[in-house]
């Protein structure tokens, strides 16, 4: 067991610069998750997939956004045309499939818009 | 949606002395409470979790309890340690919203040598 690895660790673009970023979970992992969080707050949840489907999407995650999971194994985020509202923390975590599995953080990636 | 409260958002104690952490939320149907642990620049990392059907849930020096009927449940750490300086989570969630977690604010605890 691994862990869950974000890659990169940091990224730091101009504005209207798209960005993707990358979450390799656990690898006995169906369910996989991405959330935001951003200084002093606690993560807010933006999308998660159970194998390869996208099964919900937050209000927070506007048009610009966008997610997939294509095999079913890692998951890769894409913000398009950045803003400054973008910089964050984007974590993402993991979870056995069923109700109740404890989610799995990674480390994040810290996006700063310049 | 679930709505979930955190307080206090930060806790100074002295080594030795115990923390308590109050976390409520707003969903009926929320079922399982973990808590999180973030120290600065790292992940969140689980600590402990309580599902409904438990009233009390402690390992070692950690210990949750949840109140259903009020919707509330609370992180009590005792015998504090400086290493248990960091930012607290409290989450909420329900299999019927995909088991996705809503987070309280954080409690920044502080443990004075």
């Amino acid at each position: 067991d691994t862990g869950v690895s974000q890659d990169p660790r940091h990224k730091i673009t101009k504005r209207g610069q798209n960005v993707t970023f990358r979450c390799d979970p656990i690898s006995e992992h169906n369910r996989l998750y991405w959330y935001r969080q951003t200084l002093g707050q606690g993560p807010e949840f933006l999308t998660y997939f159970q194998n390869e489907a996208q099964l919900e999407k937050s209000r927070l995650l506007s048009d610009r956004f966008s997610a997939e999971r294509p095999k079913g194994s890692f998951s890769t985020l894409e913000i398009q045309r950045t803003e400054q509202g973008d910089s964050a923390m984007y974590l993402c975590a993991s979870s056995r499939d069923g109700g109740n599995q404890p989610q799995h953080f990674g480390d994040g990636t810290r996006l700063s818009i310049l | 949606g679930e709505n979930v409260e955190q307080h206090p958002s930060t806790l100074s104690v002295q080594e030795g002395d115990s923390a308590v952490i109050k976390c409520t939320y707003s969903d009926s149907a929320s079922n399982y409470f973990p808590w999180y642990k973030q120290e600065l620049g790292k992940r969140p990392q689980l600590i402990i979790d309580i599902r409904s059907n438990v009233g009390e849930k402690k390992d070692q020096r950690i210990a949750v309890t949840l109140n259903k009927t009020a919707k509330h449940f609370s992180l009590h750490i005792t015998e504090t340690q400086p290493e248990d300086s960091a930012v607290y989570f409290c989450a909420a969630s329900s299999p019927a919203a995909g088991n996705k977690l809503t987070f309280g604010g954080g409690t920044r605890v502080l443990v004075k040598p």
